[in-house]
């Protein structure tokens, strides 16, 4: 099973700002098939980056996915306020488990 | 619109079960991948169990053998069965579907329904 690690586990920025979360795999994903998900307190995920780097229906080009093999890495050039939130990494694809990185907190400086 | 909207939640005392319902407007639920997700109470997203197009299904070494995903193509209903609940899986339930085309990313969620275990 794939075990993903997110770093750091709180980060603090100011608007404006750029923003690297990190997610690292146990193991390399063959499929290099990675997705993000942001959350905000009492609601549900939102889908952010799907396969590593293609950006979901809606979501701002500040948003941007990379990376292949274990290591991956969402980026935000500019924070706008409404971007602190908690970021998931989450293994997806055809074989399961799907399973989550433990969360990075964005929280304003 | 495109929508989920989960039930089923409640009280449920530790060694009992409850069965979560999740309701799908707007796209077949026999279309796409369906999972269920949890969380723990400040915690983290734990993926719980799938159930693909064609009727496999697959769960978390956290529930196997104690719960069962399933849908009903008539309702356009996905359920979770739980049984033999322990303190460790209350949490919300979150139902999400994983589209093909986002590489079976989940890209709509629902609102969540909370199950709570405690004697």
């Amino acid at each position: 099973e794939v075990v993903l690690t997110q770093s750091p586990g709180t980060l603090s920025l100011s608007p404006g700002e750029r923003a690297t979360l990190s997610c690292r795999a146990s193991q390399s994903l063959s499929n290099n098939c990675l997705a993000w998900y942001q959350q905000k307190p009492g609601q549900a995920p939102r889908l952010l980056i799907y396969g590593t780097s293609s950006r979901a229906t809606g979501i701002p080009d500040r948003f941007s996915g990379s990376g292949s093999g274990t290591d991956f890495t969402l980026t935000i050039s500019r924070l706008e306020p409404e971007d602190f939130a908690v970021y998931f990494c989450q293994q997806c694809g055809l074989s399961p488990p799907y399973t989550f990185g433990q969360g990075t907190k964005l929280e304003i400086k | 619109e495109v929508q989920l909207v989960e039930s089923g939640g409640g009280l449920v005392q530790p060694g009992g079960s409850l069965r979560l319902s999740c309701a799908a407007s707007g796209f077949t639920v026999s279309s796409n991948y369906m999972s269920w997700v949890r969380q723990a109470p400040g915690k983290g997203l734990e993926w719980v169990s799938v159930i693909y197009t064609g009727g496999s299904t697959y769960y978390a070494d956290s529930v196997r053998d104690r719960s069962t995903i399933s849908r009903d193509k008539s309702k356009n209903t996905l359920f979770l069965q739980m049984n033999s609940l322990k303190i460790e899986d209350a949490a919300v339930y979150y139902c999400a579907r994983a589209p093909r085309y986002y590489y079976y990313a989940m890209d709509v969620w629902g609102q969540g329904t909370t199950v709570t275990v405690s004697s």
